[in-house]
Parts: C-alpha cells; structure tokens; sequence
C-alpha cells in the first residue's frame, strides 16, 4: 500500500495520559499536514511540516501537543495530560512534487475517558 | 485567516437529480479549491479540485465553478446514484497548502 498510513487506528486513553500518534506519508512527499476532526465537522490544520521543519502551528495546538518528522519521513504527533476535549480523529495528509493535491490517511480516533 | 462557509448543510435528491453545494471564502490569497467526499468511518478523499487561474472544471459526472470576483466556489453532481451518498467539504487554501475546510453537506441520494 503506497497511500498514507497511520498508527494506531484507535486509541482510548484516561484522562491526564499522553498519547503519541504516527503518521507515514506517501514515499517522497515533502509536505506532512496534521488535521483533527471532530464529529459533524469538517478537518481543522492543526500543523504542517515541509521536510523536517514545522513551518505553521494553529492556535488549537496547545503547549500539550507537539509534533516532529525527524528525518522527513514520518512524523508523531504527541499529546501530553490529555483531556476529554482532545477526543477526535486525528487526520494526517501529505503531498509532494509541487503538487497541491492532499491524500489522506485513515486517522487516529482517540478517546479520552 | 481564512473562513470558508459551506451551504447547505444536508441535502436529500433523488436519484438521478443533480445536486450543488456551495461554498464562500474570505482571503483573496487562497488559490487552490479541493472538494472532499467523506463516507462514514473514512478518510476524506479528493474528488476534484481547481486552482484560482481556471473557472470550471469537469470531471465525468462532477463539476466545479469558482469566481474570484464573488470568493465563491460550488461543486455540481450530475445524474445522482446512491453512492454519491456522504458528506461532502469544500476546502480553501494558498500556496502553502494550509486547508481551511467548510463544516460539510451531507448528500442523501434516494432512489
């Protein structure tokens, strides 16, 4: 499978646990965005990453959420002390070679007890 | 930043009929406009998109108009099946490719 992968599909943490989430992108894509979604919602950008540089952080993204793609492949997504309102899918897309077509993983729901 | 709204919020059409969503934008910087099918429990997939130096663009049964002037932007389903059935988002963004979403249609296609 040569799309987006993400890992874990699902997760249910207690409250006040962090969690890290992966996200592998299509092989050669440069760019990796992080969305989180909400039921009835569409996608809010969380952050994006070109190679190995975080370029843009949303203001949704508390001091509890930080993410990396060390080497510019894949990136983690960690969420430290979660609370009940973290509990969403999180989305991980990317795209390459000067293209703006973003391909989707299959997310990550969490939920937060 | 940018703001997209996204009409109508649900949208019931009979098979066969056509159906058109529409979406608004507010930065005159966005340049690229995809249109997301969404399926219950899945990723959202691309089905068409169009960039600002272009007014239309069809794909067989799909269809989408932008106008820059106005900042609005709407899809087109032609001949209507049951599994055009999802939610559909609109989505804005520039040239770094940061996706500001609309908050979705539901489409129901009844046969």
């Amino acid at each position: 499978d040569t799309g987006v992968s993400q890992d874990p599909r699902h997760k249910i943490t207690k409250r006040g646990q962090n969690v890290t989430f992966r996200c592998d992108p299509i092989s050669e894509h440069n760019r990796l965005y992080w969305y989180r979604q909400t039921l009835g919602q569409g996608p809010e950008f969380l952050t994006y990453f070109q190679n190995e540089a975080q370029l843009e952080k949303s203001r949704l993204l508390s001091d509890r959420f930080s993410a990396e793609r060390p080497k510019g492949s894949f990136s983690t997504l960690e969420i430290q002390r979660t609370e009940q309102g973290d509990s969403a899918m999180y989305l991980c897309a990317s795209t390459g070679g000067g293209s703006y077509e973003q391909y989707f993983g299959p997310g990550t729901r969490l939920t937060v007890t | 930043g940018e703001n997209v709204e996204q009409h109508p919020s649900t949208l019931s059409v009979q098979e066969g009929d056509s159906a058109v969503i529409k979406c608004t934008y507010s930065d005159s910087a966005s340049n690229y406009f995809p249109w997301y099918k969404q399926e219950l429990g899945k990723r959202p997939q691309l089905i068409i998109d169009i960039r600002s130096n272009v007014g239309e663009k069809k794909d067989q049964r799909i269809a989408v108009t932008l106008n820059k002037t106005a900042k609005h932007f709407s899809l087109h389903i032609t001949e209507t099946q049951p599994e055009d059935s999802a939610v559909y988002f609109c989505a804005a963004s520039d040239s770094w490719g940061k996706l500001q979403f609309g908050a979705g249609t539901q489409v129901v296609v009844t046969p």
